[in-house]
């Protein structure tokens, strides 16, 4: 199976910061990889898909990046709305697998 | 619009059998693949499995977890796809949501229903 590792596994930041989570994955996965921003209680929403596709009505400070076994999601400028929970997902070969998530919180 | 809607959790006992359902609208249902998904209450999200459609012969693909105690179904008269679980264990408690997916590699996941809260306890 494919590991999938997301660091870091939680962070404090400021709204107006530019924040940075990354996903590594255990072996090369080409850009079958997609982003999931998850809220207390909510259902997870697709951000960025295909590695770096934004999805239909997902803001644009949201950015995703890389190919091979490192990925990037990127938030230009956190806003009080993007405190969440953030997961990669493996789509390469079966079983998908998930990154374990990051948690962004207020600083 | 898109709607998932997911019915059929709650409480059972180890060792018990229980059949989520997960009723779709709002696009052509029969063209897409439709995966599980579930999340342990304070945990992170694990993918349970996933069916094809007619044309890739409806066949499924499962994560090692539940392979050979869930299947997955689906009725594309109904518009629905089902979760058969059984031989249900304590760690199967979570909330199961099912979502939509392509039959394209780079387009998985797109949506999502509510969820349904399984518990496995005596």
């Amino acid at each position: 199976d494919i590991q999938m590792t997301q660091s870091p596994s939680a962070m404090s930041a400021s709204v107006g910061d530019r924040v940075t989570i990354t996903c590594r994955a255990s072996q090369a996965i080409d850009n079958y990889l997609t982003w999931f921003q998850q809220k207390p209680g909510k259902v997870p929403k697709r951000l960025i898909y295909a590695a770096s596709s934004l999805q239909s009505g997902v803001p644009s400070r949201f950015s995703g990046g890389g190919s091979g076994t490192e990925f990037t999601l990127t938030i230009s400028s956190l806003q009080p709305e993007d405190f969440a929970t953030y997961y990669c997902l493996q789509h390469h070969s079966y079983p998908l697998t998930f990154g374990g998530g990051t948690k962004v919180e207020i600083k | 619009e898109v709607q998932l809607v997911e019915s059929g959790g709650g409480l059972v006992q180890p060792g018990g059998s229980l059949r989520l359902s997960c009723a779709a609208s709002g696009f052509i249902f029969s063209d897409r693949y439709m995966d599980w998904v579930r999340q342990a209450p304070g945990k992170g999200l694990e993918w349970v499995g996933r069916i094809r459609n007619s044309a890739n012969s409806y066949t499924t693909e499962y994560a090692a977890s539940v392979k050979g105690r869930f299947t997955i179904l689906r009725d594309d008269s109904r518009n629905s796809v089902y979760l058969q679980m059984s031989s249900l264990k304590t760690e199967d408690t979570a909330v199961y949501f099912c979502a939509r997916s392509t039959s394209n590699w780079d387009d998985m996941l797109e949506n999502w229903g509510q969820g349904t809260l399984v518990t496995v306890s005596s």
